[in-house]
């Protein structure tokens, strides 16, 4: 059965500090992962990831891949209080296979001013 | 707006209803797809479509849930005979690619808050 595990779970921080989200995966036929901002009801796009070790930036926030070891990371920088929301992490598959994306559970990350 | 729509927004339902979500994808994008999504819980797959034809709908929880997509373009995800596990937001995301053909990006809409009591 396909997994997605992110943890921690939920993490509160001060505004300014460094954070870094994790993701771990076991899926058959791998493509690619992604990474999404949840504030209110749909998740927002920040990420995609396909080769291992290519660190793809935007702003404050970026993130890596490593396909040997089958996790991903997701770190922000200089966190503000607007960062505050649920971090999904979801795995692609290729081929045949038509079930969407494999969701995590997500990190609820709190920034306090 | 050029984003995808979902209504109504927020749907109460009594138990035993009869229910009828609504997703309007984003104009030429070929896949569709509806999630479920728990409270705490990251979104569920259900099913998917490419254009008209549903090619995937092993994530249905039973048999009381059907989709639709007659003219490849909205979609309407219906319960019947809800039930209190039912309650949940369901999502509803288009994409531009066949699956399969390269990787791609899903587009989410606001999602259907249902609570059924």
């Amino acid at each position: 059965e396909d997994k997605v595990v992110q943890s921690p779970l939920s993490l509160v921080v001060h505004e300014g500090d460094t954070v870094t989200l994790n993701c771990s995966y076991e899926v058959t036929n791998f493509r690619s992962l992604l990474w999404y901002k949840q504030e209110k009801k749909a998740p927002t796009f920040l990420f995609m990831l396909t080769s291992s070790g290519i660190e793809k930036k935007s702003g404050r926030l970026s993130s890596i891949l490593d396909k040997k070891e089958l996790f991903s990371i997701l770190n922000i920088t200089a966190t503000q209080t607007g960062d505050s929301a649920v971090y999904l992490c979801a795995v692609e598959k290729t081929g045949g296979g038509a079930d969407g994306l494999t969701f995590g559970k997500g990190t609820h990350l709190i920034i306090q001013p | 707006g050029a984003g995808v729509s979902q209504s109504p927004r927020y749907k109460v339902a009594k138990r035993g209803q009869d229910v009828a979500l609504r997703c309007d994808p984003i104009s030429g994008h070929v896949s569709l797809f509806w999630y479920q999504q728990a409270l705490g819980q990251g979104p569920e797959f259900l099913t998917y479509f490419q254009n008209e034809a549903q090619l995937d709908k092993s994530g249905l929880p039973s048999d009381r849930f059907f989709a639709e997509r007659p003219e490849g373009s909205v979609s309407t995800l219906k319960i019947q005979r809800t039930q209190q596990e039912d309650s949940a937001v369901y999502l509803c995301a288009s994409s531009r690619n066949n699956l399969g053909t390269g990787s791609y990006e899903q587009y989410f809409g606001p999602g259907t808050r249902l609570t059924v009591t």
